[in-house]
């Protein structure tokens, strides 16, 4: 079972206009979500975190919001750049319970961003 | 720069033959993950070391599939008598030292199992 979904496999948007990639979760254990970036043939590379006792969290042009209610989180890019086209991974983790912070990752999201 | 090199990059073999991977942090870092990538699919954890000890591992791990962390420093991951199936790639992450929560992660092994 997915335990983490990003249900839109692929996204496009201008340069200059908001990206909205979404993620959702199942498992109330979690309480700690990363988005990583990834290129062809290289690792992913760290975004932003938020952590499950905040709402929002903001690094310059990136911003996580997290519904917990709704078991939900987005990031917002602002302004959208052609360098930022890539696949964009949500993962979440559980700190409590020995889970050792191992990640689990949704499928990913493959962003677009046209001049 | 994420402060994990990986070596091989790309590793191309035919089926039946072992290979071996090699993960080395730059720095000391406590906690050491291996994830597995196949296509289409976001990375999925194989086996976590905290400094020497292999304190969990996945059910992908087969018993083809051993992982050593010798000094607590860097890493192998070795697959024996390697399937079609082992097409992956390969990454290994460490944790930020103050937020733990988060990963870096390496380059990445490509192998491709003919």
């Amino acid at each position: 079972d997915q335990q983490v979904k990003q249900n839109s496999p692929s996204l496009s948007v201008q340069e200059g206009r908001i990206s909205i990639l979404n993620c959702d979760y199942t498992n109330s254990m979690f309480d700690y979500f990363l988005w990583y970036k990834k290129y062809p043939a290289e690792g992913p590379t760290f975004l932003i975190s938020i952590s499950s006792i905040k709402d929002k969290n903001e690094d310059g042009r990136f911003t996580v919001f997290l519904n917990k209610s709704a078991k939900h989180l987005s990031l917002h890019i602002v302004p959208s750049q052609p360098g930022d086209s890539a696949v964009y991974f949500c993962a979440a983790s559980g700190s409590s319970g020995g889970s050792n912070y191992k990640l689990t990752f949704g499928k990913g999201t493959l962003l677009t961003v046209n001049p | 720069d994420t402060g994990v090199s990986q070596d091989p990059r790309h590793k191309i073999t035919k089926r039946g033959q072992n290979v071996t991977f090699r993960c080395d942090p730059i720095s000391e870092h406590n906690r050491l993950y291996w994830y597995r990538q196949t296509l289409g699919q976001g990375p999925e954890f194989l086996t976590y070391f905290q400094n020497e000890a292999q304190l969990e591992k996945s059910r992908l791990l087969s018993d083809r599939f051993s992982a050593e962390r010798p000094k607590g420093s860097f890493s192998t991951l070795e697959i024996q008598r390697t399937e079609q199936g082992d097409s992956a790639m390969y990454l290994c992450a460490i944790n930020h030292r103050t937020y733990q929560e988060t990963q870096y992660f390496g380059p990445g092994t490509r192998l491709l199992v003919l």
